[in-house]
């Protein structure tokens, strides 16, 4: 089974610091995407990365994607209330299966 | 254009009843798929229905099934409903399958509680 792990399960810290989340794998995805889900939503997604190495940025967000393709990275920086909220990472271990989602991060920013 | 919607929002049934649920997608998109998120398992996938035919199917009982008519609307049951079963599930839809890197639209989700 592939699974993806994600790190920290919980976190909370107050607007303006900087913080990051990971989403990990013993197995090569051929790409991996990053979903934020509100209270009471579906998740939305925010981000796909395909390419080994690739770096995609979204306003004050950094996304990573690891050289191996095993891994991901979401960095945010100066925090704001808006941003709380579970984030979500998931991939495809092949073209054609189905998606597999992390567990997720639950993210609190306080003002 | 209109988002995925799920009917109904909410439902509480008891052990051993039976429930449908039901997912519009959004216009033009083939692709639904299920998944049942709780808080200790996260979100774990169903099944997913492209063109009325099931390409995926997750790691759950028989007691789940699906369906996608023509018009690319899809129904999940749930049969001998179980206490374990409580969960929100959410409906996904896109236009290329799952697991093709396309953008995934989900839906609000159905809260069911089973007493």
């Amino acid at each position: 089974t592939q699974l993806l792990e994600q790190s920290p399960q919980f976190l909370s810290i107050q607007e303006g610091e900087n913080l990051t989340v990971y989403c990990n794998s013993s197995s090569v995805f051929s790409s991996l995407q990053w979903y934020r889900q509100e209270p009471g939503e579906g998740p939305v997604l925010l981000v796909t990365v395909v390419t080994g190495g690739e770096v995609k940025k979204l306003k004050r967000l950094t996304f990573q994607f690891g050289d191996a393709r095993k891994d991901s990275s979401l960095h945010i920086t100066a925090a704001q209330p808006g941003d709380t909220g579970l984030y979500l990472c998931a991939g495809a271990p092949q073209a054609g299966t189905a998606l597999i989602f992390g567990k997720g991060t639950t993210l609190s920013v306080s003002s | 254009k209109a988002g995925v919607t799920q009917t109904p929002r909410y439902l509480i049934k008891t052990r051993g009843q039976q429930v449908t649920l039901s997912c519009s997608p959004i216009s033009g998109h083939r692709s639904v798929s299920w998944y049942q998120q709780t808080p200790g398992q996260g979100l774990q996938f169903l099944f997913e229905y492209f063109s009325e035919t099931q390409r995926n199917k997750g790691n759950f009982p028989g007691r789940f099934s699906g369906r996608q008519f023509s018009n690319s609307r899809s129904e999940m049951n749930v049969s001998t409903l179980e206490l374990g079963d409580s969960a929100l599930y959410l409906c996904a839809s896109s236009l290329v399958t799952s697991g093709e890197s396309g953008e995934q639209f989900f839906g609000p989700g159905t809260r069911l509680t089973v007493l």
